[in-house]
């Protein structure tokens, strides 16, 4: 157990819709970054949010945004959902932000999305 | 082209006997993780090395870090049924200004037979 948790766990949702993923970062972290895993690949970085701002995004589109709040905790919204939005969303906390050294990431369970 | 590639992407070994995975990096290492994964689940902290010529271990499962080659093994001795899983390797690179991004390979599927 990491103490990083993830809600739901389990999500249906159709094409064009929009979604909202949660994530508790591990007590002590400030540091929170989201992951998009599609099945038998690994794990591809969307963002990471340090003290409540964005300090780091991969190659995702827009409209793929998230938010942090004042307890570290964390949202990805995904807007106009497509099909190969489908994958298992990973979350993960650190204490300190990437380069900084030291920052190892703590991953959650992740929500498996599925779009329809 | 994958920023990390490892090798091999799957692996079938008999119980006891031992194995080794590798990642190599197509840019400079800032940090080199090992994580395992189980199917469609989270990912669990193996291992970090930041030092090149750095070697930890932990129980049966040693992992080394050659920084000039940007290279990395995960070598797991006298394997279990336990060790069978997703090995996936992770390295922080710098994605331009003061920005950093954890990257990772496709992993490799391990499988011991008992």
């Amino acid at each position: 157990e990491t103490g990083v948790t993830q809600s739901p766990t389990h999500l249906i949702k159709t094409r064009g819709q929009q979604v909202t993923l949660r994530c508790s970062s591990q007590s002590g972290h400030n540091t929170v970054s989201w992951y998009q895993q599609a099945l038998g690949q690994g794990p591809q970085f969307i963002f990471q949010y340090y003290r409540e701002e964005e300090n780091g995004r991969g190659n995702f589109p827009p409209r793929f945004s998230g938010l942090q709040f004042p307890n570290y905790s964390s949202e990805l919204n995904v807007n106009a959902l497509e099909l190969d939005d489908s994958a298992l969303y990973l979350c993960a906390s650190s204490l300190v932000g990437l380069g900084s050294g030291g920052e190892t990431q703590y991953f959650g369970p992740g929500t498996r999305l599925l779009v329809l | 082209s994958q920023e990390l590639e490892q090798s091999p992407q799957s692996l079938i070994v008999q119980e006891g006997k031992n194995l080794t995975i590798n990642c190599t990096s197509s840019k400079t290492l800032y940090g080199l993780y090992w994580y395992k994964q189980k199917y469609g689940e989270g990912l669990i902290f193996l291992m970090m090395l930041q030092k090149g010529g750095e070697e930890k271990s932990h129980e049966k499962i040693t992992a080394k870090l050659d920084e000039k080659k940007q290279q990395s093994s995960l070598h797991i001795t006298a394997s279990q049924p336990s060790h069978a899983g997703i090995y996936l390797c992770g390295a922080v690179i710098h994605s331009g200004g003061s920005n950093y991004k954890l990257t990772f390979g496709k992993g490799t599927l391990l499988t011991v037979n008992p």
